[in-house]
């Protein structure tokens, strides 16, 4: 049973305009969210996250969003970039199983030139 | 500063054969992970620590144990390999505290397939 869903493999941009990644999950408990951001042969690096007693977090070309009635959370990218080229994975801890992070299936975001 | 290193990254093993992946991280960090991550799938945590001597079961367990005899190495051993444990390994580390252990810095991965 998936607790976080990212229902979107894939997902192809415009350079300059934005990009908009989703990500649903199941287990109320969550309580901090995270963006990991991993590009081939590589480890995923951090990207940006929020804590569930904010409904916002933004840094540089970078904003999460948090709606916790609807368990859904959104990583706004722009303008987007061809650097940003990669697959982006939603995570989510707190869920009151053991400390470490419960991650989504991923999405490639492609940024076509 | 190298950060998270793992090695080897590539590996060959024949089921039955046991092997042991080794995580190192520089950054002085008192929380250790393993992850796997098969085709198609988000990152699955296998084992943890919390400090050096202790270890901790994940979500998928089974088939692996592991090893945190010094705070900047952990070790991950397979000890009879099976074809379903052929996957992409994945090790991270991060600081301790209720938001801090949540930013973990993630090694290059190994890939491992069991024939």
């Amino acid at each position: 049973d998936q607790q976080v869903k990212q229902n979107s493999p894939s997902l192809s941009v415009q350079e300059g305009r934005i990009s908009i990644l989703n990500c649903d999950y199941t287990n109320s408990m969550f309580d901090y969210f995270l963006w990991y951001k991993k590009y081939p042969a590589e480890g995923p690096t951090f990207l940006i996250s929020i804590s569930s007693i904010k409904d916002k977090n933004e840094d540089g070309r970078f904003t999460v969003f948090l709606n916790k009635s609807a368990k859904h959370l959104s990583l706004h990218i722009v303008p987007s970039q061809p650097g940003d080229s990669a697959v982006y994975f939603c995570a989510a801890s707190g869920g009151g199983g053991a400390d470490g992070l419960t991650f989504g299936k991923g999405t490639h975001l492609i940024i076509q030139p | 500063n190298a950060g998270v290193t793992q090695t080897p990254k590539f590996r060959v093993l024949k089921t039955g054969q046991s092997m042991t992946l080794l995580c190192a991280q520089d950054m002085n960090h008192e929380y250790m992970y393993w992850y796997r991550q098969d085709p198609g799938m988000g990152l699955r945590l296998i084992h943890y620590s919390v400090g050096e001597g202790t270890t901790a079961k994940g979500e998928v367990p089974d088939g692996y144990n592991v090893s945190r005899l010094k705070k900047q190495n952990f070790l991950l051993g397979l000890e009879s390999a099976a074809p379903s444990q052929t996957s992409v390994y994945f090790c991270a580390s991060s600081y301790v505290g209720a938001e801090a252990k949540n930013i973990q810095y993630f090694g290059a991965g190994t890939r491992l397939s069991v024939l």
